[in-house]
């Protein structure tokens, strides 16, 4: 069965620093990968995702992320954090053959002033 | 703008009664998914639908869980009767339903069970 893996619970990031939140996956196939942000009361937005082709993907609100099969990791980047990115990031991936969504745990990204 | 929305957006309740929760999915997709969010199991899936029919309802209680779709721009979720482990926040999702589909969620459902 497919998995994913965010390590990281918690990330502090200075405003305007750069941010790096790890996530891996274990599917067997190609997978679908999604990085989807949740604010606090709020439902998931859909950041980025990976279906083929490309391995950078490029997201709204400056997201980028990098699949890298090898590593069978799928990395959330952004080069600049601003205070309103404090949120709560999931990694998700999909099977191919069917809709299901396995979801990590979630990241919480604070920012500091 | 189209969006997943569902009502109510919070719900208190006391344990042992019924609960509904309505989403109405973007118009023209045809997959609708059930999600719960709880602090100690994070987001699992507990139901999904394509054209209405339940395709995998396995992360679903069956015992006092029920999920259907009435028509195409209704999905519900029903807990009766509801019990405190059952507050949580519930998402529903919606699809297209072709190959490289991407789900939408809405606000999600705020429930609490006293």
């Amino acid at each position: 069965a497919q998995s994913v893996t965010q390590p990281d619970i918690h990330i502090t990031v200075s405003e305007g620093a750069s941010l790096e939140l790890r996530c891996n996956y274990s599917y067997g196939a190609t997978p679908y990968l999604f990085w989807y942000v949740q604010s606090p009361g709020q439902g998931l937005q859909l950041l980025l995702k990976y279906f083929s082709g490309d391995t950078l993907v490029q997201g709204i609100k400056g997201f980028e992320a990098e699949f890298k099969r090898s590593q069978s990791s799928f990395n959330l980047r952004k080069p600049s954090v601003h205070w309103s990115d404090a949120a709560e990031y999931f990694c998700a991936v999909r099977d191919t053959g069917f809709q299901k969504l396995v979801f990590g745990t979630g990241t919480r990204l604070l920012v500091s002033p | 703008d189209a969006r997943v929305t569902q009502t109510p957006r919070d719900k208190v309740t006391e344990m042992g009664q019924e609960v509904t929760m309505r989403c109405q999915p973007i118009l023209g997709h045809n997959t609708v998914f059930w999600y719960r969010q709880t602090m100690k199991q994070g987001l699992e899936l507990l139901a999904y639908f394509r054209n209405r029919a339940p395709l995998d309802d396995s992360g679903m209680p069956k015992d006092r869980f029920s999920a259907e779709m009435p028509d195409a721009t209704l999905a519900t979720l029903k807990i009766q009767p509801s019990e405190p482990r059952d507050s949580a926040v519930y998402f529903c999702a919606s699809g297209s339903g072709q190959g490289e589909e991407t789900q939408y969620f809405g606000p999600g459902t705020r429930l609490l069970v006293l």
